[in-house]
């Protein structure tokens, strides 16, 4: 069984500031990790993932999460809010292993809302 | 690519009315997905198709609710009857292998 946690349904930045989304997630097996954004009447669109290797990744628009494996945590941060990135953000967790039991399927968690003051 | 295609994107109807929501997954992906998103529940996984298999259905609501995938480029999810606690915006995503999801771009539906 899988879950997530996002700390903070909402998080205010001035622009310029340092963005920080905090997630935690559990797994019984080894994660796939995943952090979408979704713009007003969007669909998701995928911003980063942590699949195997090395534990910082980046992503697009200046994104980037590292994996904690102790602290079961993926926060997502940014050095610099633009007034772009306010939308909302979904961390999410998935596993595959060989028994077939778990087939990728995606768990999220509830959300953050970023906004960005100018 | 143009990506996951979903139809229609907005969708109001009244009670007890049949609805038909339609995507086409990204050609070449094996997996598909339909999801749900309400401001109560979140993100909620309805059904998931490998290889036009549906292998999960376990996010089903009731049986009212009914999904098909007749080949690898259409997947319809159908509620009969409608009623106003299924107003929600519905994703349908597609998946290469084991790799990420693509998203659509959803259908918010309206039921009065």
């Amino acid at each position: 069984a899988q879950s997530v946690t996002q700390l903070g349904s909402h998080v205010s930045v001035s622009e310029g500031a340092l963005v920080l989304l905090r997630c935690n997630y559990s797994s019984s097996v080894p994660p796939y990790l995943f952090w979408y954004v979704q713009y007003p009447n969007q669909g998701l669109q995928l911003l980063l993932k942590y699949t195997t290797g090395a534990t910082l990744v980046k992503g697009i628009n200046g994104f980037e999460a590292e994996f904690k494996k102790s602290e079961t945590s993926f926060h997502l941060t940014k050095p610099s809010a633009h007034m772009s990135d306010a939308a909302e953000y979904f961390c999410a967790v998935t596993a595959f292993n060989a028994g077939g039991t778990s087939y990728g399927k995606l768990t999220f968690g509830q959300g953050t809302i970023l906004t960005v003051h100018p | 690519d143009a990506g996951v295609i979903q139809s229609p994107r907005h969708e109001v109807t009244e009670m007890g009315q049949e609805v038909t929501l339609r995507c086409k997954p990204i050609s070449g992906h094996n997996s598909l997905f339909w999801y749900r998103q309400t401001m109560m529940r979140g993100l909620e996984l309805l059904i998931y198709f490998n290889n036009n298999v549906p292998i999960d259905d376990s996010g089903m609501p009731e049986d009212r609710f009914s999904a098909k995938m007749p080949n690898a480029s259409f997947s319809t999810l159908k509620i009969q009857p409608s009623e106003p606690r299924d107003s929600a915006v519905y994703f349908c995503a597609s998946r290469p292998g084991y790799n990420e999801q693509f998203f659509g771009p959803g259908t918010r539906l309206t039921v009065l």
